[in-house]
């Protein structure tokens, strides 16, 4: 089964705005990391914040983690139309992720230009 | 830097069919390699992983095989497609410390 359950299923903002996406899971992890998926295409790394972290930023992208509710938010500062597409945190277990990492569902983040 | 190399980009077959999905990995040595298929609007879901040449392990009961006859090879198989196999079926591979980095994926159609 799923781990992680990404929030809202869907997301549509205007070009400009701030879009925040949030991830919940359930087991403990070593890790979590943020994807995007173009439609069609495959998954391209975003960022990865290890569990003794709380926030981490890359360019326009701020993560958040907090271990004791066992959640993520990803946000994505001033969002740009190429900016649409699908985002998917994974986490991984105690062991590092070697064997597999686990995704939500998904949200599908569309920016109205 | 890593570079996953998936073909074909889109498969249709008829059920009944064996399959072949090819992987190959450049610009790492000994990776871990994944497949996972993804439904229409779900998440990804680990179908198996290899540590090492000839090494398997299966995440979930299904009708697909996988092999790694070579270290930067994973070979993703069916003697018999199900209508069940439709999917979009991604590579993806860890090494030297860094995140999983995935492929461009094989649109599965099974008519």
């Amino acid at each position: 089964s799923q781990q992680g359950e990404e929030d809202p299923q869907a997301l549509s903002i205007q070009e400009g705005e701030n879009a925040t996406m949030n991830c919940s899971y359930k087991t403990s992890i070593n890790n979590l990391q943020w994807y995007r998926q173009n439609s069609g295409r495959g998954l391209v790394h975003l960022i990865l914040i290890r569990s003794n972290e709380r926030e981490k930023h890359s360019g326009r992208l701020r993560v958040t983690l907090d271990t004791s509710k066992k959640s993520s938010s990803l946000l994505i500062t001033a969002s740009r139309a190429a900016d649409t597409a699908s985002y998917f945190c994974a986490t991984d277990g105690p062991g590092g992720g070697a064997d597999g990492l686990t995704f939500g569902k998904g949200t599908h983040l569309i920016i109205q230009p | 830097s890593q570079t996953i190399h998936q073909w074909p980009a889109t498969l249709v077959q008829p059920v009944g069919s064996p399959l072949s999905l090819e992987c190959t990995v450049e610009g790492t040595s000994n990776p871990n390699l994944y497949w996972y298929r993804q439904a229409a609007g779900r998440g990804l879901q680990l179908l198996f992983y290899s540590v090492g040449i000839g090494q398997i392990s299966s995440e979930v009961p299904q009708n697909l095989s996988a092999s790694r006859p070579q270290d930067r090879q994973f070979i993703l198989s069916s003697k018999k497609l199900l209508l069940s196999d439709s999917g979009f079926y991604l590579c993806a591979c860890t090494g030297g410390n860094q995140p999983q980095h995935f492929g461009d994926g094989t649109r599965l159609s099974i008519l």
